[in-house]
């Protein structure tokens, strides 16, 4: 699997659209871009996925770069609940058998302030 | 509601107990996985499993084993606890055909 590259911690303001990038320079062909995100003290939570398309759910939409190379998340309207870690994983698309697993980085630490 | 139960918030053992940390899925996923969480560290992939008694390791599966005898159910064993496995451990699942996992609330495990 492709590996990623996220900025530490990122700060935004309460209401405000939250922007978290993600470098994945060697992604292959075949590999979707992930995110989760892991509020404190719980389990990671699923986010949104996408192949090449841009993405969009009721949490965040996700903007994929033509190349491929990089994505970006956005929080549309950033609440105070949003802080958070945020992790973008970069795998293959089929996950059958002994492809499944999956491999966090370190995220990036979002802190949304009022 | 999907859910993914671990049976442990939070657990305190002795320097080389056996634990048996353990992990419930009710989704009929096929996939199941095991990490530990620690400060500055990330999540760290320990094993994971694809199917009832099949297993794989993850990055850091030393001093851990695993068990699925059952499908929804994956253990993790710490065959004999040491101070370095004081972590959060994070147990999660997925099916073939879902992007997303779902993970448990986690176990806070001290060794003392």
């Amino acid at each position: 699997d492709a590996k990623t590259t996220q900025p530490t911690s990122m700060d935004c303001a309460e209401g405000r659209a939250a922007n978290l990038p993600c470098n994945h320079s060697t992604i292959s062909g075949n590999e979707y871009v992930y995110w989760y995100r892991q509020i404190h003290s719980q389990g990671p939570q699923y986010i949104i996925h996408g192949l090449k398309n841009n993405e969009t759910n009721e949490m965040a939409s996700l903007i994929i770069t033509e190349d491929r190379k990089s994505s970006t998340l956005i929080l549309p309207h950033a609440t105070l609940r949003d802080t958070a870690v945020y992790y973008c994983i970069v795998r293959v698309a089929y996950y059958g058998g002994s492809q499944g697993n999956l491999i966090f980085g370190k995220g990036t630490k979002l802190s949304v302030k009022p | 509601d999907v859910k993914v139960t671990q049976s442990s918030r939070y657990l305190v053992k002795r320097t080389g107990e056996k634990v048996f940390l353990e992990c419930v899925q009710d989704m009929d996923h096929e996939n199941m996985f095991w990490y530990r969480q620690d400060p500055g560290l990330g999540l760290r992939l320990i094993y994971f499993s694809y199917d009832v008694k099949m297993k794989e390791k993850g990055d850091i599966p030393e001093g851990y084993s695993v068990s699925r005898e059952k499908k929804e159910r994956f253990s993790l064993i710490l065959e004999s606890a040491s101070t370095n496995q004081t972590s959060m451990y994070l147990c999660a699942s997925k099916g073939p055909k879902r992007a997303e996992a779902f993970f448990g609330q986690g176990t806070r495990l001290t060794v003392v």
